[in-house]
């Protein structure tokens, strides 16, 4: 069973750069599966980043893409998320997952992280 | 972008049915998938490809999708489902996954 998990600073000042990094555990990060990061304000729904193959091919969501940026490690079995230009509305839980090799779900998720913009 | 619509909240007595709609633009056209997530908890995801079921989760759990509304339905209800269900689609159109704005399973 794979296992997830989100690591970074939980707050971060505003215009700042948000940077996370997702650990994958028992699985590994270069078999065929897309690895993305969702987000979840706090008492709103989810929003897709973006995800990055192991090659380091990516894939972000159109409203978010010019502040995006993503990353893997296959050495570390690990990836990494950069949010530029952060503002208040950037606070929300950040989950990294794992998206099915045959199917556009996302079948494994990290617990997530609460990342708060503020000065 | 493409929307995908949810009613807020559905209230269903124990041993009951509940039926939660997510509401789109030919979403049948679409696969959907659907999570469950509890309170301070990541979703899990309870069924995908529209109707599939991962390992591990009840047969009580089963999802339809036609025409206009994808439907996940939970047969029996017991208190362990109190949570937020959430649906999401690959829409091709504006590049990106949606979800669904959620609702919350209320069990009296």
């Amino acid at each position: 069973q794979v296992q997830l998990q989100e690591s970074g600073p939980g707050l971060v000042k505003p215009s700042d750069t948000l940077s996370l990094t997702c650990a994958v555990s028992d699985y590994s990060i270069s078999s065929t599966n897309w690895w993305g990061w969702i987000r979840q304000p706090p008492g709103k729904g989810l929003e897709w980043i973006g995800y990055i193959y192991y090659s380091g091919n990516t894939y972000y969501n159109p409203s978010l893409k010019s502040r995006v940026t993503m990353s893997v490690d296959t050495s570390k079995n690990q990836f990494s998320l950069k949010l530029s230009s952060v503002t208040a509305v950037d606070t929300a839980v950040y989950f990294c997952a794992r998206r099915a090799t045959t199917s556009s779900c996302f079948d494994d998720w990290g617990q997530g992280t609460l990342v708060t913009v503020s000065a | 972008s493409y929307v995908l619509s949810q009613p807020p909240s559905v209230s269903v007595a124990p041993g009951q049915t509940a039926r939660i709609t997510c509401g789109g633009n030919n979403i049948g056209s679409k696969t959907v998938h659907w999570y469950q997530q509890k309170p301070g908890q990541a979703p899990v995801l309870v069924v995908y490809d529209d109707s599939d079921r991962p390992s591990g989760i009840p047969e009580r759990f089963s999802g339809s999708n036609s025409g206009n509304t994808a439907t996940l339905t939970i047969t029996r209800v017991e208190g362990g489902d109190e949570a937020d269900y959430c649906c999401q689609v690959w829409d091709s159109t504006s590049g990106q996954y949606v979800f669904g704005t959620g609702t919350k399973v209320t069990v009296l």
